[in-house]
């Protein structure tokens, strides 16, 4: 399943399918990039982040890829399971100001 | 072994009454951040400390204020809750980045959030 950005926060996958979930960022100078994983009444938790300098960057089960051309970064998770459910955050950071600037997040949601 | 801890973790105040949130952190981090957080929205950030530098966001209302007595720790209070006030309040932390040689993004760690309700 593959969430189009801003337009549509909600994204369901069948369990054991690869999800993309997308974020447009608003600031062309941004330097870094973090995606977060929210599960219901917790906070935000650091699942992966990638520099401006690189437009692919992978971990467990997860990758995140940037095009700076058109700003847009993009999550990767493969062989969903339950515990994936969550609202993603993409956050963006320009070096120098330790503010983060958080997209509108996406409900992700695995059928099992 | 947690790194940013939130207390209480659920607040019930009356409206009107001041109340006031703590966040402590054991990563020794310099910069701490209170983010407010309503339903399905992304978190907003209220202001944030640099060491002891003070940064307030523009349209942070001045009902809300904030206190660092030391390193690890970081208070929020609500002067007078409003029904409007309820939400998640988020802490946050993140390391001291400046005069590093090599640029690095400000990662931001976060406490499981108190749940403020306003009755």
């Amino acid at each position: 399943g593959e969430n189009v950005g801003l337009h549509l926060p909600t994204l369901s996958v069948q369990e054991g399918d690869n999800s993309i979930i997308n974020c447009a960022y608003s600031n062309s100078a941004s330097d870094y990039f973090i995606w977060y994983k929210q599960e219901s009444g917790k906070g935000p938790q650091f699942i992966i982040d990638i520099r401006s300098n690189m437009d692919k960057r992978q971990g467990q089960r997860v990758t995140v890829l940037l095009n700076k051309t058109v700003k847009h970064l993009s999550l990767q998770i493969a062989a969903t399971q339950p515990g994936d459910s969550a609202v993603y955050f993409c956050a963006e950071n320009n070096f120098g100001n330790e503010k983060l600037t958080f997209g509108t997040g996406t409900r992700l949601t695995i059928i099992p | 072994d947690a790194m940013v801890i939130q207390n209480p973790r659920y607040q019930v105040t009356q409206f009107g009454k001041p109340v006031t949130l703590s966040c402590s952190q054991t990563l020794n981090h310099n910069v701490m951040y209170w983010y407010q957080q309503k339903s399905s929205q992304a978190p907003k950030l209220l202001f944030h400390y640099y060491d002891k530098d003070f940064n307030n966001e523009a349209d942070t209302p001045d009902n809300f204020q904030s206190r660092r007595p030391n390193t690890s720790f970081c208070f929020l209070d609500i002067r007078s809750p409003g029904l409007g006030d309820a939400a998640m309040y988020l802490c946050a932390t993140s390391r001291d980045l400046r005069g590093l040689a090599v640029l690095a993004g400000y990662e931001q760690y976060f406490g499981p959030g108190t749940r403020l309700t306003v009755t």
